[in-house]
């Protein structure tokens, strides 16, 4: 059983272009949720999503941030119009129901020129 | 609202002697509690977790962690460190039965492991 999968592992963006970030969860896990790290920090809650519906994005900033998990494929995380505070390393975790302690993936680590 | 305050971002011990990582946390409901180790450009592995059963609670690695709800602690122990336990770590709280995955993370301690 495969571990939580992200890709890429390594993305770097000009300000003002667009990040997609790539998550698929375990096999069997419906709940996916998203966290950001920022340098010297630790993780920060972003969104909580389950097939097709956002839980919750209290976390989430309330400009160019969105977060999908559609019914098929992969969880996404797209930041719209990047700025150098948006470099950070962002992780993905997913656990079968909104109970368990989720598995987390290996993060991708997005750096913003 | 829960919160957690890690003691110490950085501790140095000598391999063979005792780890103790330093953790307390508010929490206006009963908690859940982990601790993640993260090594270096890698994602976060969990390490134990408490979840109101026994307050005494073993983990991978040789690390324990005790509940003191009298202190609000939740400290991280490992009576001999090994090289191979140099990483960062993490203490977390969960906001309750149904948010097991919504974790609130201190900032860390990284451990260093002197030979």
């Amino acid at each position: 059983n495969a571990g939580v999968m992200q890709n890429p592992r390594h993305l770097v963006r000009r300000r003002g272009q667009e990040a997609r970030l790539r998550c698929s969860p375990m096999k069997g896990h419906s709940h996916v949720y998203w966290y950001r790290q920022l340098p010297e920090e630790g993780l920060k809650f972003m969104v909580y999503l389950q097939k097709e519906n956002i839980i919750d994005e209290s976390g989430m900033p309330k400009e160019r941030f969105s977060a999908e998990f559609p019914k098929e494929g992969p969880s996404i995380l797209r930041i719209q119009q990047v700025v150098r505070g948006d470099s950070a390393a962002y992780f993905c975790a997913s656990s079968p129901t909104g109970v368990e302690s989720p598995f987390f993936g290996p993060g991708t680590r997005l750096t913003v020129l | 609202a829960q919160s957690v305050t890690q003691l110490g971002s950085h501790v140095s011990v000598s391999e063979g002697a005792l780890v103790l990582l330093r953790c307390n946390y508010s929490s206006s409901v009963p908690p859940y509690l982990f601790w993640y180790v993260q090594y270096p450009n890698q994602g976060l592995q969990l390490l134990l977790k408490y979840t109101s059963a026994a307050t005494l609670v073993k983990g991978i690695n040789g690390f324990e962690a005790e509940f003191k709800k009298s202190e609000t602690s939740f400290h991280l122990t490992k009576p001999s460190a090994h090289m191979s336990d140099a990483a960062e770590y993490f203490c977390a709280v969960s906001e309750g039965d149904n948010q097991g995955g919504k974790l609130i993370f201190g900032q860390g301690t990284e451990l260093s492991v002197k030979p």
